[in-house]
């Protein structure tokens, strides 16, 4: 089974500039979260979604990041106008649906470090 | 609101010596306790974690952790370190609701000398 993807896995970029990250999740996972970890700080939780909904985008930072999920398979986190303190490194996770709450597991893709010049 | 405290950023061990990573956490329900390992370049694996069942909760690689609600604890211990221990360990949390977001806590490097 593969596991969770992301692409790119390094960014350089302009501050001013877009950039669009990628996430593919473990296919069959309906659930799938972006998190952030700025050097040095803790990882951080952006947004989960369900399928193609998003259940709980509290974590999303400003309205400068947009996030989807098309068709309920991969999804997309793009930034735009990118700054730089959204310098960092994006990960995403997915975990199969499961009735009830939140216990399942996250699997964890390797991360798409991002730097904003 | 939950929160996670790691005690010590970095922490350093013989090789064969017992590690002892430290979890606290704040939760206003019981909560769901995760451990996860970032070896270089790879994504965040889950070492083990406590849903409410046994107190003691085995995980991978010869890890263990003991919840203690009574001191709001959740440390992972391993009895002898080996070299491929060195990695980054993170303690995270999620609550028991309907809310799945895990709340993580800053991290602690485990080195460990030959």
């Amino acid at each position: 089974e593969a596991g969770v993807t992301q692409f790119p896995s390094h960014s350089v970029i302009e501050k001013g500039q877009t950039v669009t990250l990628r996430c593919d999740p473990i296919s069959g996972h309906d659930n799938l979260y972006w998190y952030r970890r700025v050097m040095g700080k803790e990882i951080k939780f952006l947004l989960h979604f369900v399928k193609e909904s998003k259940q709980d985008e509290s974590g999303m930072p400003n309205n400068r990041f947009l996030a989807e999920r098309t068709g309920g398979t991969y999804s997309t986190l793009k930034v735009q106008p990118a700054e730089l303190e959204d310098s960092g490194v994006y990960f995403c996770a997915s975990s199969r649906r499961l009735a009830g709450v939140g216990a399942d597991t996250q699997y964890f893709g390797p991360g798409t470090r991002l730097t904003v010049l | 609101a939950q929160s996670v405290t790691q005690l010590g950023s970095h922490v350093s061990v013989s090789e064969g010596a017992l590690v002892l990573l430290r979890c606290n956490y704040s939760s206003s329900v019981p909560p769901y306790l995760f451990w996860y390992v970032q070896y270089p370049n790879q994504g965040l694996q889950l070492l083990l974690k406590y849903t409410s069942a046994a107190t003691l909760v085995k995980g991978i690689n010869g890890f263990e952790a003991e919840f203690k609600k009574s001191e709001t604890s959740f440390h992972l211990t391993k009895p002898s370190a080996h070299m491929s221990d060195a990695a980054e360990y993170f303690c995270a949390v999620s609550l028991n609701t309907g809310r799945r977001a895990l709340t993580f806590g800053s991290g602690t490097r485990l080195q460990v000398q030959p």
